[in-house]
Formats: structure tokens, sequence, C-alpha cells
């Protein structure tokens, strides 16, 4: 059981490019999550989704885009990347937010550089 | 919006010592809390999952406790070991709240 699979683990990009940082996971679990960790700052919620089709705004999201097209994926998209950006990326994953069957899963995190 | 304190921030202790990690919540309306550790420059371990018909857990040396009408959570570590040292969050689970919201973390130091 692979549980949350996040790639890359580490990434550089020039300011103004853009990538996607990739998570899946294979619990068939609807809630998805995606949180940014600086020093200092803790772990803050980016975007995140409660089933196929249905994404909403976390505490940051600017700069971010995301989709969920399958219950497996959920992909963040940067388009245009900024140094601000920096940061290690989590995704997360659980059965629900609601309910005793609630329990948090989380992928290795990537390293993202932008220079 | 649920916010959730942990305290003290940072925590340094002579190996062997038993200790207390604190998490407090502002909404104790809530389904579990989970405990993580995170080692640095790693991912997040889950340690222990409280549902709220719980009071507490237990994993060997760890006890986690929930109190839900005051708010607080609490990790408790027997004996601690430098295998110890690492931050440690914890993350309620609050009714019809989507946008979960993690602690600010202790970090732990266990002196050898």
């Amino acid at each position: 059981n692979a549980g949350v699979t996040q790639t890359p683990k580490f990434q550089v990009l020039k300011t103004g490019q853009s990538m996607t940082l990739q998570c899946a996971q294979d619990m068939n679990h609807e809630y998805m999550s995606w949180y940014r960790q600086d020093p200092g700052m803790g772990l803050r919620l980016i975007h995140y989704s409660v089933g196929a089709g249905i994404t909403d705004q976390g505490e940051v999201p600017n700069g971010y885009n995301v989709s969920r097209s399958t219950t497996e994926d959920f992909p963040l998209r940067l388009l245009s990347a900024a140094p601000s950006q920096t940061s290690v990326y989590f995704c997360a994953s659980s059965y629900s937010t609601q309910g005793m069957n609630t329990e948090a899963f989380f992928g290795q995190g990537t390293r993202l550089t932008v220079v | 919006k649920q916010e959730v304190t942990q305290i003290p921030a940072a925590l340094s202790v002579p190996e062997g010592e038993n200790l207390v990690l604190n998490c407090s919540f502002t909404d104790s309306a809530i389904y579990n809390l989970q405990w993580f550790r995170q080692d640095p420059g790693k991912g997040l371990t889950s340690l222990l999952l409280i549902q709220s018909s719980q009071r507490e857990q237990t994993s060997g040396r760890l006890n986690a406790s929930l109190d839900k009408s005051s708010g607080r959570s609490t990790l408790y570590i027997a004996a601690s070991q430098p295998g110890d040292s690492a931050t440690y969050l914890c993350f309620p689970f609050d009714f019809g709240n989507e946008k979960l919201t993690f602690g600010t973390g202790t970090r732990l130091t266990i002196i050898p």
C-alpha cells in the first residue's frame, strides 16, 4: 500500500517558470489537501478538495491552481513561479474530515526552490 | 476558525526525563485529534490518533490524552531519549470544518 505519493522530491525553478507538483493516493480518500511549510510559519493550507470535481481555497491560495479530476490525484500548479514560493510542500489525504474515520496521511514532501 | 496553540514552542530536557507537550484548540467540537512528529528536513510521521469517544491513546512510551470540554490535548513522553528530538504537531478534526489547521508545533530537544 503506497499511501500518499508526491513527485518530485526536489525541484529548482527559475522565476516565471511553471510546473506541477504531483500528489496521488491509493486509499480511496475523498479529502485531499496541499500545505506549504516555511521556517517560523508552520504548515499553512493552500488548497483542498472534498472529492473529485470539488476544490476550494485554503489560507494561502494565491499563485497556485488545483484541480481534482479523479479521486486518486490532486496536482498543484504554479503558473508563474516566484521566489516567495520557495518552500516545502506537503500533500495530505483523509477518508473524510467529518466523522469517526478522520485520520490524515501525508506525503514525504516536495522541496521547491525558485531562483 | 479553529486556532491551535502548542506550548511551549521549544523545550530542552535531559535524557531520561518524562515530559508533557500541550495542545490547545479554540473550537472544542472535534471528531478526532492526531499527533505527528517531524524530524528536521523530513516529512510528518503520525504518532497517535485519539478519537472523540476516547480520553487517551497509548503507543509505547507515548501517551496522548484528550479533554474536549477544555479544548486541550497532551502528549506524554516517558523516559525520553535523544531519538525523540523532533518537532511535535497536533492536528484536530473539527465539526463542519474542511480547512484543517495545524498547531504551531513544539520543538523538542533531548540532551544526552
